[in-house]
Parts: C-alpha cells; structure tokens; sequence
C-alpha cells in the first residue's frame, strides 16, 4: 500500500529562520512521482514541484529547495529566510506511474511564520 | 479564464438531505477527481474518473455518488448527508494518465452537514 507521512503537523517559526518540512512516503512501485502542494490561508491548492522516482538530484526555486532521498524514503521541502507569506498548509503526495494521476496526500504541516 | 470551477462554494444542509457538489472545467481533461479535506487527515481520494462514463471508487468512497455523462462535469451527489461528511469537498483535473502531471484543483466547496 502507498502512504505519506508528514509527521509534523504544525510548524511555528519567525521571519527569516528557516524551516524544513518533512516528508516520508511508503510505496512498492519503482516509478512512482512526489509532489509538494501549498494551501495558502485562502483555501487554493498550489502546486509547487513534481519529482520522479528516478531523479534524486535536490532542485532549488528561489528560497525553496526540495532534498529527495531515495534510501530513507524522503522528499522534504526546505524554505530558506522564510517570509510571513510562507504561512500556509504544505502537502506532500505520491502517485505512480499509470494510476491515472491518483495522489495520495499527507496530512499535511501547517506552517506559521510571524513577523 | 475558466480552468476548473466548483459550485456552490459553500453549503450548509441536514441530516438526511441530498446534496449535490458540482464540478466543471473547461480544459477537457480526461481524468477528474473528487477529494475531501479534514483536519489530521490530509485529503482523502473520493471518487476519480478517467473518462466520461468511467468511473471508480477511491480511498473513502461511502456515502457519495458520482457520475460522468460529459467529460466536463464530474458532480459529486451524497444521496443522504450525515455529520461525518460535514469537509472541504475538492475537486481536480489532469490531462496525464501516467500520473506525471500535476492535477490542477478547484478552489473547494464547504459543506457543513447540521
């Protein structure tokens, strides 16, 4: 079966630190993709970024950052000097390969950025 | 600049009513999908469709009914409301069946079930 685990369910840092998100998934296919998703106090779903299973380079976007690790099962989402337009609910999700786009989600790290 | 529209946005009903969600996108993306969002659990898999007139149950498929007579609409209907399916009801797209692609989301109806 394929799960994802986000196992910090609420994140509180101040303007500027940085904060990593973590993310660790359960799956038995060989191909399979992660994605992070951002859920902005508005409610909308943004996609962030998509990896496949065959890709462990860490890509950087900004002041985001993603280290996926095959060996530990991890895709976690760094913020770099985070800014308070960072506070939002971040999701983590797997699909696989021909699953017709299903994703499974985490539940998810509520992140708090004060000023 | 549609893309994917969800209706009504908000909805308070009873115990015991149908309730339909409705969802439209303009994209004519093959595979659509009904999500629900709670507290603790992330969101969970309804239903999903990878054609008009196919579709097939996801993680937490009871109490809801779908249908797909147009690739465009994809309404979500719970035949007979309870409290344990007052959530956020999210609806998406994708174009990519190899699973690839982002699924692209609607902004969400909230349903409160009284």
């Amino acid at each position: 079966a394929q799960k994802v685990t986000q196992a910090q369910t609420e994140i509180s840092v101040v303007e500027k630190e940085d904060v990593t998100l973590d993310c660790v998934y359960e799956t038995r296919d060989t191909t399979y993709y992660l994605f992070w998703y951002k859920q902005p106090p508005s409610g909308e779903l943004v996609f962030l970024i998509r990896r496949n299973s065959f890709d462990e380079q860490n890509e950087i976007s900004g002041r985001y950052s993603w280290n996926f690790q095959k060996s530990t099962s991890s895709f976690n989402f760094t913020i770099t000097a985070s800014q308070v337009v960072d506070s939002a609910v971040y999701f983590c999700a797997l699909s696989s390969w021909n699953q017709g786009g299903k994703l499974i989600f985490g539940q998810g790290t509520e992140l708090s950025v004060k000023p | 600049d549609a893309g994917i529209t969800q209706s009504p946005r908000y909805k308070i009903t009873e115990t015991g009513r149908q309730v339909t969600l409705m969802c439209h996108q303009t994209w004519s993306h093959s595979y659509m999908f009904w999500y629900r969002q709670d507290l603790g659990h992330g969101l969970r898999l309804i239903y999903y469709s990878a054609a008009a007139d196919i579709t097939d149950k996801g993680e937490v498929p009871d109490g809801y009914v779908v249908s797909r007579s147009k690739t465009e609409n994809f309404p979500l209907t719970l035949e007979s409301a309870t409290r344990s399916q007052t959530s956020v009801y999210f609806c998406a797209s994708s174009e990519d069946p190899t699973g690839t692609g982002e699924l692209f989301f609607g902004e969400g109806s909230r349903l409160t079930v009284l």
